[in-house]
């Protein structure tokens, strides 16, 4: 059974780096989309961007010029960095991807990790 | 401001039959991409519900079943019951924006 399974630093001062990363356990890495999904308190889902096995990347080109994701085949994971972070960055972090299951459409979310809290406080 | 527009909150009594619409436009759901619903029960990560408009996960009860026309989509919830008290949310990809979006959310309260 696919899972995903986050961790990062949960707690960050203004102008820090947010950093998480993501492991796949129990299927296939190659071949689909590793995209992290934020959710600030009380609000609402934003798609922040997906990366692929390759390191191919698509970000929310809301986000565009602050995001970093990148690929580690060799450990199934994949991480994501976005830096000076401020206060709107707090939320909750989900991995996810879209289309892992032959049933399900290319572009619905259908695995989800179970979210890491990120508060930015001075 | 989500470019698909879901109401912020709905209820019904147990039994009952609820909906839940998402409205979007020519750039997202009007333009052919397909609608996408999750269930994310308090303090847990979104569960996909429906996917491709209207088809349910193996194990998703058939009492949840969507639609989609033109520019907007919904869900419909019959025989409601106390566990379906949720937060619902829309999903479609929006073109002029390159990007997935979601819909505001949906508070579902059982009276």
């Amino acid at each position: 059974q696919v899972q995903l399974q986050q961790w990062g630093a949960g707690l960050l001062k203004p102008s820090e780096t947010l950093s998480l990363t993501c492991a796949v356990y129990g299927g296939s890495f190659s071949g689909y989309h590793w995209t992290w999904i934020r959710q600030p308190p009380g609000k609402g889902l934003e798609w922040i961007g997906e990366i692929n096995h390759a390191g191919t990347t698509t970000y929310n080109p809301s986000l565009k010029s602050r995001v970093t994701m990148s690929v580690d085949t060799s450990k199934n994971q994949f991480s994501l960095k976005l830096p000076s972070v401020t206060a709107a960055d707090t939320a909750v972090y989900y991995c996810a991807t879209r289309g892992y299951f032959g049933w399900s459409s290319v572009d619905a979310f259908d695995i989800w990790g179970q979210g890491t809290m990120v508060t930015v406080s001075s | 401001q989500s470019v698909l527009t879901q109401p912020p909150s709905v209820s019904g009594a147990p039994g009952q039959r609820v909906t839940i619409s998402c409205t979007g436009s020519s750039s997202n759901i009007g333009a052919g991409y397909d609608v996408h619903w999750y269930q994310q029960l308090p303090g847990t990560a979104p569960k996909l519900l429906i996917y491709g408009n209207n088809n349910r996960p193996s194990g998703v009860p058939d009492r949840f079943s969507g639609s989609k026309s033109d520019t907007s989509a919904s869900l419909a919830i019959t025989g409601l019951q106390a566990e379906d008290e949720a937060d619902y949310y829309c999903q479609s990809y929006d073109r002029g924006l390159s990007a997935w979006e979601f819909g505001g959310g949906t508070r579902l309260t059982v009276l």
